[in-house]
């Protein structure tokens, strides 16, 4: 059965930290997309990273970078020198097959970024 | 061009009664989808429709109706409220191959 654990329920760092959330997966599936949301306070799902599992390249986009490790599976999210506006609820979702089907969530990880 | 659109936005209704969230997406997307959020439960899947007239169940169905005779629009109804049902409901439209978009969320509460 398929299923994200998201261990980490809330982080607080200071302004320019850096912080990584975790993420590990559970599918019997070969072929399999991983995602990354970000939820703000004002409440909207905010795509920023699919990945799937034929390409394990690490990405990095600005500040934000994602490790993608199939022998631990797990898929986390670093983000570098944190900025208030990192503040958020970050999700971790696993979607088993090509095409359209279910996006499984993790329960979020609320990072709050401190001034 | 939002893409896609929830309404209402915030909702308030009284046990027992019927309420439907309304979903309408501008971008023909073959899939659409019905989410509830939930503290500590993340985002779970109610029901998903493949094209119109095609539904199926989620991880979470029980208590709600979806149809979809419109590609454009998958309207999610409880048919009967109740206080389990308050919650954030979002509906998402694509897949794995374009991605998945998030409407903006409806807020309801069941008093």
């Amino acid at each position: 059965a398929q299923k994200v654990t998201q261990a980490q329920t809330e982080i607080s760092v200071v302004e320019k930290e850096d912080v990584t959330l975790d993420c590990v997966y559970e599918t019997r599936d070969t072929t399999y997309y991983l995602f990354w949301y970000k939820q703000p306070p004002s409440g909207e799902l905010v795509f920023l990273i699919r990945r799937n599992s034929f390409d394990e390249q690490n990405e990095i986009s600005g500040r934000y970078s994602w490790n993608f490790q199939k022998s631990t599976s797990s898929f986390n999210f670093t983000i570098t020198a944190s900025q208030v506006v990192d503040s958020a609820v970050y999700f971790c979702a696993l979607s088993e097959s090509p095409g359209a089907n279910n996006l499984f969530f993790g329960t979020g990880t609320r990072l709050t970024v401190i001034p | 061009d939002a893409g896609i659109t929830q309404s209402p936005r915030y909702k308030i209704t009284e046990t027992g009664r019927q309420v439907t969230l309304m979903c309408h997406q501008t971008w023909s997307h073959s899939y659409m989808f019905w989410y509830r959020q939930d503290l500590g439960h993340g985002l779970r899947l109610i029901y998903y429709s493949a094209a119109a007239d095609i539904t199926d169940k989620g991880e979470v169905p029980d208590g709600y109706v979806v149809s979809r005779s419109k590609t454009e629009n998958f309207p999610l109804t409880l048919e009967s409220a109740t206080r389990s049902q308050t919650s954030v409901y979002f509906c998402a439209i694509g897949g794995t191959g374009s991605g998945y978009t998030f409407g903006s969320g409806t807020r309801l509460t069941v008093v």
